[in-house]
């Protein structure tokens, strides 16, 4: 696609439900990022994925959160029982190469998760 | 391991005033810096990127950054303030981490909040 999509634009759920988070990333790019941006907090990285290498989930706050990559492409972020602290705006990122490090990302919109 | 600094959390301008954003970061090598910007509701995008070379770096929108080494800093300038620029900015640093092994993560500053009055 031309951008970074990410669905559902906002997410309002019950704690202790589970949620999924859409990410699409530009095609061809083999990068893809997760980051999760609380109010005042800046960005908090999430999980990386590269290509068929083994992600860098060093970011991942609790064994609740979880992500996949199928394909090489869409990711799915998985929040399980969500709790009130979960609630963020959840950004993707993705890159041409392993090097977004080097190059920067591309970002999508991201997904507001609100847990009442 | 590295970091960024945004010392000012919110900043405001008045329309057609300077602007000048302040962003100090700690990495072990040379670092890639870069600036993004965020406006309400959207995600990051790209203003400029810093790899090597020349110390003052141009973007889009009118913005430049100068890299101080000796500072540790990169901050971001702009001459002439729009009401358009409102928005949030923020400082990263990427390059090679611990082991050089990997290039992939940028890492983040908490971001300043620009408002621009009339």
């Amino acid at each position: 696609g031309a951008g970074v999509s990410q669905s559902p634009s906002n997410k309002v759920t019950e704690k202790g439900k589970d949620v999924e988070l859409r990410c699409d990333p530009i095609s061809g790019h083999t990068a893809l990022y997760w980051y999760r941006q609380s109010l005042g907090q800046g960005l908090e990285f999430l999980i990386y994925f590269q290509g068929n290498s083994a992600p860098d989930k060093s970011g991942l706050p609790s064994d609740r959160f979880s992500a996949e990559r199928t394909g090489g492409s869409v990711s799915t972020l998985t929040i399980q029982r969500t709790q009130q602290e979960d609630s963020a705006v959840y950004l993707c990122a993705s890159s041409p190469s392993s090097a977004g490090g080097i190059y920067g990302y591309t970002f999508g919109s991201g997904t507001r998760l609100t847990v009442v | 391991a590295q970091s960024v600094t945004q010392p000012d959390i919110h900043i405001t301008v008045s329309e057609g005033a300077s602007l000048e954003l302040r962003c100090n970061y700690s990495y072990g090598a040379t670092p890639y810096l870069f600036w993004y910007v965020q406006s309400p509701g959207q995600g990051l995008q790209l203003l400029l990127k810093y790899f090597s070379g020349d110390t003052l770096v141009q973007g889009i929108k009118g913005f430049e950054a100068e890299f101080k080494r000796s500072q540790s800093s990169f901050n971001l300038r702009k001459p002439s303030v729009h009401w358009s620029d409102a928005a949030e900015y923020f400082c990263a640093v990427g390059g090679p981490d611990a082991g050089g092994t990997s290039y992939g993560k940028l890492t983040f500053g908490q971001g300043t909040i620009l408002t621009v009055h009339p």
